[in-house]
């Protein structure tokens, strides 16, 4: 149980085009995800926390207009990076909570912007 | 920014032998969790230990929390080289909050 899916797993754009990345919830409820991003050898930065029906809260420094977030469904929340540049490469990552309190993590997109 | 750290930074040992990562928090917490990465991928769920419980046990894999130094340990027994990866602690303050993550720690298991 708990499994969390993201899609596309990589994907490679060139400079200005917008990116959609999915995170599903496979086999249960989630009410609250979050979406990170991580470069390489650090440790997880949260970009923002999207609950269903309602407007993401984003962390301080993270444009809200550059990295869209959508959360239609229980178990369905996507990012959009709007006019994406080089420095948006990175490896992003959703989780979804479940009532256990437990975080369950997607496997990531890796993006890369030419 | 990230509350947890942790240490070692890096881990290098030999199979069959134990590894032990700590992670340090600053604030109060709700619970903690550990989280296992294996390159280039996304984080795997080991264990959650409550902020009122001391120790928590899943196969090879034993917790500690400390609430009062605030800090927790990971021990990884009879270690193999599936092991490698990096090992991530993360904590929230209450029930449904955010996560925090420490900086995490490279285990290499040599076989």
């Amino acid at each position: 149980g708990a499994v969390v899916s993201q899609h596309p797993s990589w994907v490679i754009c060139k400079s200005g085009t917008s990116v959609k990345i999915e995170c599903r919830s496979l086999d249960f409820q989630a009410t609250t995800m979050f979406w990170y991003r991580q470069f390489p050898k650090q440790s997880l930065m949260l970009m923002a926390t999207s609950n269903e029906g309602s407007k993401a809260t984003y962390e301080q420094g993270v444009e809200k207009d550059k990295f869209l977030i959508n959360h239609a469904s229980l178990t369905l929340s996507t990012l959009t990076v709007t006019s994406a540049h080089p420095e948006d490469s990175s490896f992003y990552i959703c989780s979804a909570r479940d009532v256990g309190e437990g975080q369950y993590f997607g496997p990531g997109t890796r993006l890369l912007v030419l | 920014s990230q509350q947890g750290e942790e240490d070692p930074q890096a881990l290098s040992i030999q199979e069959g032998e134990n590894a032990t990562m700590n992670c340090s928090y600053k604030t109060s917490i709700n619970n903690l969790q550990w989280y296992r990465q294996n390159s280039g991928r996304g984080l795997v769920h080991l264990i959650l230990i409550r902020s009122n419980e001391r120790e928590k046990h899943s196969g090879r894999l034993r917790v500690t929390l400390d609430t009062s130094k605030k800090s927790s340990s990971l021990l990884i027994t009879a270690s193999r080289a599936a092991d490698t990866a990096s090992y991530f602690c993360a904590t929230d303050r209450t029930s449904g909050s955010r996560l925090t993550f420490g900086e995490g720690t490279q285990l290499t298991v040599n076989p």
